[in-house]
């Protein structure tokens, strides 16, 4: 059983277009991220909920809305998606926020 | 600015032989945990030091812990190819409430 799941693990799309990521924990972990990975392999966080609630959001374009419709679910929508958008995005999860986080397989994804 | 940077960014190895890397970061942590990254997959926890602890052992992973000079090293035993991925230290509880990632080290162990 996978700990955590996102889909779709691929995403090519074109400029201006708004695409989703979802992401599934079933660890039953209070808190989840969302990370993005640039070509250079820096990892950067985004977003942290803590149950359904925002409590990380870091320098993040407005373009990017996080949802957490439950504490097991945790969905990145992205709108107008630029060239720079291009890049490789984890979902994660943790018990506690400094606590050991487990990743999903990562949604590459590239904007034409 | 990261918290964590890793040295060195890139090292290769025969097999068998031990690998060591090594993460510097900035502030006070509760923790530091390192993480391995094989190519096109997400991040795998390895091992978590806390604070208080100096050095850590996971199978042939050794971590040590150095709060007075901010540092940490990672040390695989007689490394296999299979080691090959990038290695990551994590900072928790400098800066909020969070996890901090560092650059990462390249790992390629050749047969």
């Amino acid at each position: 059983d996978t700990a955590v799941s996102q889909t779709p693990k691929y995403l090519v799309t074109q400029m201006g277009n708004d695409k989703s990521i979802k992401c599934e924990q079933n660890l039953g972990h209070d808190t989840m991220y969302w990370y993005k990975q640039d070509s250079k392999k820096f990892l950067k966080i985004m977003f942290s909920y803590n149950n359904k609630e925002l409590i990380i959001n870091e320098t993040v374009p407005n373009r990017f809305s996080p949802k957490s419709p439950d504490k097991a679910h945790l969905n990145l929508h992205i709108n107008s998606l630029e060239l720079g958008d291009s890049a490789v995005y984890f979902c994660a999860s943790s018990q506690d926020q400094t606590d050991t986080q487990y990743f999903g397989p990562g949604t590459r994804l590239t904007v034409l | 600015s990261q918290q964590g940077e890793e040295d060195p960014q890139a090292l290769s190895i025969q097999e068998g032989e031990n690998a060591t890397m090594n993460c510097s970061y900035k502030t006070s942590i509760n923790n530091l945990q390192w993480y391995r990254q094989n190519s096109g997959r997400g991040l795998v926890h390895l091992i978590l030091i806390r604070s208080n602890e100096r050095e850590k052992h996971s199978g042939r992973l050794r971590v040590t812990l150095d709060t007075s000079k901010k540092s940490s090293s990672l040390l695989i035993t007689a490394s296999r190819a299979a080691d090959t991925a990038s290695y990551f230290c994590a900072t928790g509880g400098g800066g909020g409430n969070k996890l901090t990632f560092g650059t990462g080290t390249q790992l390629k162990v050749e047969l």
